[in-house]
């Protein structure tokens, strides 16, 4: 069985700063595939990064930064000098399959995450 | 181009009645995903289509639901004698099935059903 566990209900900083969003998984595939997506006040669920279990190279985005750590069964985001328009529900995501499959995606519960200005 | 869109936006019923959620995925994505996601609570997976079939319904849950895909585009979501624990947003995703390589989903705006 495969389990994705996001530990922070809801994280609030204030503008401009660093925030992590933590991300553990379980999963019993040695190959397995993890996604995250942002989901805004306006509900439309939308696609970030994904992360193939067998490259741990770490990746940066702009502001964006996902720190896979296979050791550990983390997938870490890290948004640097956050803005208010980074506010939102963000969901960690895992399959063991390369887009669902018969099984979908297995999400955590998400971080709500809260900047203010 | 369009994104994946669902209909209604937002559906309130009866207990007891039947609801249908209708999604249209993104033109030539031939993976279709339902999920639902209560308040406060992440996304639960219900139903995969690829294609028009379903090879596993084992995720619908209960035997009160039901799914269809026609055509490889339109699928609808079906709850028979609607309960009160069946509110929740519901979400379509579709995805590009390639031969290899990761694919993601992309997920359509859902339908809120409130059940009073």
């Amino acid at each position: 069985a495969q389990k994705v566990t996001q530990a922070q209900t809801e994280i609030s900083v204030v503008e401009k700063e660093d925030v992590t969003l933590d991300c553990v998984y379980e999963t019993r595939d040695t190959t397995y595939y993890l996604f995250w997506y942002k989901q805004p006040p306006s509900g439309e669920l939308v696609f970030l990064i994904r992360r193939n279990s067998f490259d741990e190279q770490n990746e940066i985005s702009g502001r964006y930064s996902w720190n896979f750590q296979k050791s550990t069964s983390s997938f870490n985001f890290t948004i640097t000098a956050s803005q208010v328009v980074d506010s939102a529900v963000y969901f960690c995501a895992l399959s063991e399959t390369p887009g669902g499959g018969a099984d979908g995606l297995t999400f955590g519960k998400g971080t709500h995450l809260i900047i203010q200005p | 181009g369009a994104g994946v869109s669902q209909s209604p936006s937002n559906k309130v019923t009866e207990k007891g009645k039947d609801v249908e959620l209708r999604c249209d995925p993104i033109s030539g994505h031939t993976a279709l995903y339902w999920y639902r996601q209560r308040l406060g609570q992440g996304l639960e997976f219900l139903i995969y289509f690829q294609g028009n079939s379903a090879p596993d319904k084992s995720g619908l849950p209960s035997d009160r639901f039901s799914a269809e895909r026609t055509g490889e585009s339109v699928s609808t979501l079906t709850i028979q004698r609607t309960q009160q624990e069946d509110s929740a947003v519901y979400l379509c995703a579709s995805s590009l099935e390639r031969l290899a390589g990761v694919r993601e989903q992309y997920f359509g705006p859902g339908t809120r059903l409130t059940v009073t």
